[in-house]
């Protein structure tokens, strides 16, 4: 069964302070790892996909990574409109729709 | 239109009625998602649509669950009898195929079983 841990639960960081989301997996054969950014009250919103180990993507203060085992969402310099929930979710390769998410990491930025 | 729309955005029921929540798809997307979101959990899959078509219903978590789509558009989904572990917010989403395509998601539609 496919799995995503995604850790801590919740971050608290003040404005500027740059750190990591990770997300652990265990799939079937990987055919794209997602990350989507959710506000409260809105349906969760796209942000990257990441295809194969070693491959990064960027945008604006965040970026993405990927191992065999775990991707991280990297922050950088955040500011308080970063404050979201980050949702981590893979799709196995014996599959072309479904999705399994992880809980998500809700992020605080204080300014 | 221009995202993924769904209605109603709140809904509060009493146990044993039945609930009908509607999704309005991207213009073109031919693959539509349920999925369900409740308190400290994650988003579970319930159905995909391809077309007009159902091929996966093993996420629907009981057969008080069913879903439609009906000109490869619009989407009903159906909780009959509802229970209050019903309870959570049921979000829909569209993509212009399946594989790794991205998700476009709607903002849900909260329900409430008391």
């Amino acid at each position: 069964e496919d799995q995503v841990t995604q850790s801590p639960e919740a971050l608290r960081l003040q404005e500027g302070e740059s750190s990591s989301l990770n997300c652990s997996y265990t799939v079937s054969g990987l055919r794209g790892l997602f990350w989507y950014r959710q506000d409260p009250g809105k349906g969760p919103e796209f942000l990257f996909t990441l295809y194969s180990a070693g491959e990064e993507k960027e945008k604006e203060r965040l970026k993405a990574t990927l191992t065999k085992k775990e991707s991280f969402l990297h922050i950088t310099a955040p500011k308080p409109e970063d404050s979201a929930t980050y949702l981590c979710a893979v799709q196995a390769g014996g599959s072309n729709y479904k999705l399994t998410f992880g809980k998500g990491t809700l992020l605080t930025v204080n300014p | 239109g221009a995202g993924v729309s769904q209605s109603p955005s709140n809904k509060v029921t009493e146990k044993g009625k039945d609930v009908e929540l509607r999704c309005d798809p991207i213009s073109g997307h031919t693959a539509l998602y349920w999925y369900r979101q409740s308190l400290g959990q994650g988003l579970e899959f319930l159905i995909y649509f391809q077309g007009n078509s159902a091929p996966d219903k093993s996420g629907l978590p009981s057969d008080r669950f069913s879903a439609e789509r009906t000109g490869g558009s619009v989407s009903t989904l159906t909780i009959q009898r509802t229970q209050q572990e019903d309870s959570a917010v049921y979000l829909c989403a569209s993509s212009l195929g399946t594989g790794a395509n991205v998700l476009t998601f709607g903002a849900g539609s909260r329900l409430t079983v008391l």
